[in-house]
């Protein structure tokens, strides 16, 4: 397992339910990311946060709020998705402001039906 | 035109040939270039890093940047089964801030 955990694994939700992923790193990383996967599509960043102040969003839909309670976790709030929402989800976290490389977790697949 | 472009592949080799992998990019400011792994199922892992133009080599892999030409390639030799996964190159500018750019990835097949 790598140094950064996200849970669940896989999630299938209803258009109407409200789900979180979460993401946890012990790197001592000081910003965590979100990114979204969809297929033979870029990575699309999503959130950043840095010391616990979110720096970026990325013009993102109110549907999907992020939580950074502390450094070492991250949360995504999900609520009304749409079915064109399915998508991997990546947490990533790294020491600077990624010039240094990214550590990813393995990823939340993400079924809204 | 997309900041970066990497072509989707499939790509297909034998096993123990060379392999190229490669990406543009529009931004000439770019500073810092990596490639990332990701195995079906997993998240992407960092392969290498460079930081402007030259060579690294690392075992096997050998990441090459041309920042006049702004084209940056991934060489694999002796390519193994176990190298099967979609490379993703990633570059960015190195000011403190939080945007790294990705390509879409390469998919790769090395057949046994």
């Amino acid at each position: 397992e790598t140094g950064v955990t996200q849970t669940p694994r896989h999630l299938v939700m209803g258009m109407t339910n409200k789900k979180s992923l979460k993401c946890e790193q012990h790197l001592g990383h000081n910003a965590m990311y979100w990114y979204k996967q969809s297929a033979k599509k870029p990575l699309e960043l999503m959130f950043v946060y840095s010391l616990e102040e979110r720096v970026e969003n990325n013009s993102v839909p109110s549907r999907f709020s992020p939580e950074c309670p502390n450094s070492s976790h991250l949360f995504l709030h999900l609520h009304t998705l749409q079915p064109e929402d399915s998508a991997l989800y990546l947490c990533a976290s790294s020491q600077r402001g990624g010039g240094a490389g990214y550590t990813f977790g393995s990823g939340t697949r993400l079924t809204v039906v | 035109q997309k900041e970066v472009e990497q072509d989707p592949g499939p790509l297909s080799v034998p096993e123990g040939a060379i392999v190229s992998l490669n990406c543009t990019y529009s931004n000439s400011a770019f500073q810092y270039f990596m490639w990332y792994r990701q195995y079906s199922r997993k998240g992407p892992e960092l392969l290498m890093y460079t930081y402007s133009s030259g060579n690294k080599e690392d075992g096997r892999f050998t990441a090459q940047v041309d920042k006049s030409s702004k084209y940056i390639s991934l060489f694999i030799r002796d390519s193994q089964p176990s190298d099967s996964a979609t490379y993703l190159c990633a570059m960015g500018l190195d000011t403190g801030g939080f945007k790294t750019i990705f390509g879409a990835g390469t998919r790769l097949f090395v057949k046994a």
